[in-house]
């Protein structure tokens, strides 16, 4: 299957810092990538869809201004945490949608191995 | 706004046993996704459905389609301690490709 990265794989910050999350496609290229956080013992939230070349676009409830997404190439999405905060500290994952490669059938997603951020 | 019930919330189960978990849904998806994750990792992709009644197998795993684009299960045939971990079905907006996820099956394998 398709290879996703991030870096760095968990960071630690002090209260009021900004931190950046990469997420590359490694073998492929990806015009659409998603970004998620997750809490202990819950399932993925979709926070934003990162559009190469263009705007992203945030889910209700997800502050833009907090959550800074470019898509500056098509293997590479940046997600910023501006002046973060304790309760900011969550899992953050990315994925990146995947044509139908040639297989029968349709497209997907294949998701990075995660960033831990954890604020102080 | 959309929402996938997945069940069980947890199983726990003998090694060699066969499990099977499902995930319903109030909206029609073209596709239908089920994902693996491990602790602290990202989920990794188990099997991808796309058409109304496919039935298909990765290995050990066999998941289908419902006919009503409504549903999916999943089957582990002869689990093994590796197993274990977190199960997610996710249904895929078609114009979008945002995934809607379940909320997990979390499978613990007694040796």
């Amino acid at each position: 299957g398709a290879v996703v990265s991030q870096h760095p794989s968990w960071v630690i910050c002090k209260s009021g810092t900004s931190v950046k999350i990469e997420c590359r496609s490694l073998d492929f290229q990806a015009t659409t990538m998603f970004w998620y956080r997750q809490f202990p013992k819950q399932s993925l939230m979709l926070m934003a869809t990162s559009n190469e070349g263009s705007k992203a676009t945030y889910e209700q409830g997800v502050e833009k201004d907090k959550f800074l997404i470019n898509h500056a190439s098509l293997t590479l999405s940046t997600l910023t945490v501006t002046s973060a905060h304790p309760e900011d500290s969550s899992f953050y994952i990315c994925s990146a949608r995947v044509g139908s490669l040639g297989l029968a059938g349709g497209e997907t997603q294949y998701f990075g191995p995660g960033t831990r951020l954890l604020v102080l | 706004g959309q929402q996938l019930n997945q069940s069980p919330q947890s199983m726990f189960i003998q090694e060699g046993e066969d499990v099977s978990m499902n995930c319903t849904s109030s909206s029609i998806f073209n596709t239908w996704l089920w994902y693996k994750q491990d602790p602290g990792e990202g989920p990794v992709l188990l099997i991808a459905l796309y058409k109304a009644g496919e039935l298909t197998s990765n290995g050990r795993l066999t998941a289908q389609f419902g006919i009503t684009r409504k549903d999916s299960f999943l089957n582990i045939s002869a689990s093994i301690p590796s197993d274990v971990g977190i199960y997610f079905c996710a249904g895929q907006l078609s114009n979008t490709g945002k995934l809607i996820f379940g909320q997990g099956t979390t499978l613990q394998v007694k040796p």
